[in-house]
């Protein structure tokens, strides 16, 4: 079975401020590494699919990187804004095609 | 871009009464849809995989008795709790693949709360 781990669980910073959160995965059999965005009462939003180690996505202020060898990744968020308030979910899809969802990290960001 | 469309977003109902959710995909067609449920502060797990035209594929531990799921048409996939029982309030979300199986990204419907008293 896999685990999919996300820390940390929340994180409180303020706007400006850039941030981090880390995504552990198992990395036998890995296909792929999605990251979404999820604000309350919407849909998650897909930001970020990754299959290749050493591969860095980038969205506006967000940027995404991923070790396939260790099983992580990192999403960093530049310059924090209110908007950016959210749960920032983790997914690895294994070659099988089943993909496990971390918790999510809940991001506060106060103006 | 894709969307999903997933009603009611909310629901309370009676214990022993059944509960339907519907998610559509509207601009795209979804042979494959995902029906998920989480609890308070933990993970999206997933209940099943719906096939249009086909049964669906439960994943262990999940009744499929007791949530019923129809994916009848390349739009439409419902997922009906039956005879709800209080242990079943949870969050439901759906979500579908447009394209590459893996490659690409979910996309998901809003979600629904059911509480059941």
């Amino acid at each position: 079975i896999l685990n999919v781990e996300q820390s940390p669980q929340s994180l409180h910073v303020q706007e400006g401020d850039s941030t981090n959160f880390t995504c552990s995965f198992p990395s036998s059999n890995f296909y792929a590494l999605h990251w979404y965005r999820w604000e309350t009462a919407k849909s998650p939003e897909a930001l970020f699919v990754m299959t290749l180690n050493g591969d860095e996505k980038k969205k506006g202020r967000i940027s995404a990187t991923l070790n396939t060898k260790e099983g992580y990744s990192y999403l960093y968020i530049k310059g924090s804004q209110p908007e950016d308030s959210a749960t920032y979910l983790c997914a690895s899809s294994t070659g099988g095609f089943k993909t496990i969802f971390g918790a999510g990290t809940r991001l506060f960001v106060k103006a | 871009g894709a969307v999903v469309s997933q009603h009611p977003s909310r629901v309370i109902c009676k214990s022993g009464t059944s509960v339907k959710i519907e998610c559509r995909s509207l601009d795209f067609q979804a042979t494959t849809m995902f029906w998920y449920r989480q609890f308070p502060k933990q993970s999206l797990m997933l209940m099943a995989t719906s096939n249009e035209g086909s049964k669906a594929t439960y994943e262990q531990g999940v009744e499929k008795d007791k949530f019923l799921i129809n994916h009848a048409s390349l739009t439409l996939s419902t997922l009906t709790v039956t005879s709800a029982h209080p242990e079943d309030s949870s969050f439901y979300i759906c979500s579908a693949r447009a394209g590459d199986r893996g490659r690409d990204g979910y996309t998901f419907g809003s979600g629904t709360r059911l509480t059941v008293v």
